[in-house]
């Protein structure tokens, strides 16, 4: 049972485009969700988070939205850059005993010259 | 260079032999996490180690044990291999006990043959 779901295994882009990854969860119990990057023949490397407690949260080009009610976030990348191709991986967890990271398959994003 | 070492980078062995996978966490962290990460799967959470305690449990198998030794790098032994334990392997590591940003090592790929 996929707590954490990326529907779309695969998305090509322009660049100088913007770049939006979904995710979507299932348990409300979540209350930390987070992105990951990870290049080939490298692990995931955080890239930014976001608390149920906000609803937005940027990083400079990277911007997570969270919509509570539909249980979906995104990740926005604006501009779009070739060295952002990789796989974005979507984690949740919960508080207190609930704070164990649930993950999603991953999105392999590849960003077009 | 996140400052996890994983060891060895790559192994191939053949069907019920047994390896060890080694972690040496950043500089300061408590925290060893091990995932496996098999062909088109997301990051699925084996085990997780605090100071030399285990903390959290999630999807290992019996045939797969950890620990964490007094100068905290970890070591992952997996047994009786079968050709579906054919992953890429991660451990990453934190300050904390109850951390969601994770510093991730480059992996370990094991190969059964």
């Amino acid at each position: 049972d996929q707590q954490v779901k990326q529907n779309s295994p695969s998305l090509s882009v322009q660049e100088g485009r913007i770049s939006i990854l979904n995710c979507d969860y299932t348990n409300s119990m979540f209350d930390y969700f987070l992105w990951y990057k990870k290049y080939p023949a490298e692990g995931p490397t955080f890239l930014i988070s976001i608390s149920s407690i906000k609803d937005k949260n940027e990083d400079g080009r990277f911007t997570v939205f969270l919509n509570k009610s539909a249980k979906h976030l995104s990740l926005h990348i604006v501009p779009s850059q070739p060295g952002d191709s990789a796989v974005y991986f979507c984690a949740a967890s919960g508080a207190g005993n609930n704070r164990k990271l649930i993950w999603g398959l991953g999105t392999s994003l590849a960003v077009n010259p | 260079d996140s400052g996890v070492t994983q060891t060895p980078k790559h192994l191939i062995t053949a069907t019920g032999q047994r390896v060890t996978l080694r972690c040496s966490p950043r500089s300061g962290d408590l925290s060893v996490y091990w995932y496996q990460q098999s062909l088109d799967q997301g990051l699925q959470f084996l085990i997780h180690y605090y100071n030399g305690e285990e903390r959290a449990k999630g999807n290992i198998l019996e045939r797969f044990s950890a620990q964490q030794f007094p100068d905290l790098h970890s070591e992952l032994n997996l047994s009786s291999l079968e050709l579906g334990d054919s992953a890429l392997y991660f451990c990453a590591s934190s300050v904390g006990a109850g951390a969601n940003v994770l510093t991730f090592g480059a992996g370990s790929r094991l190969t059964v043959l």
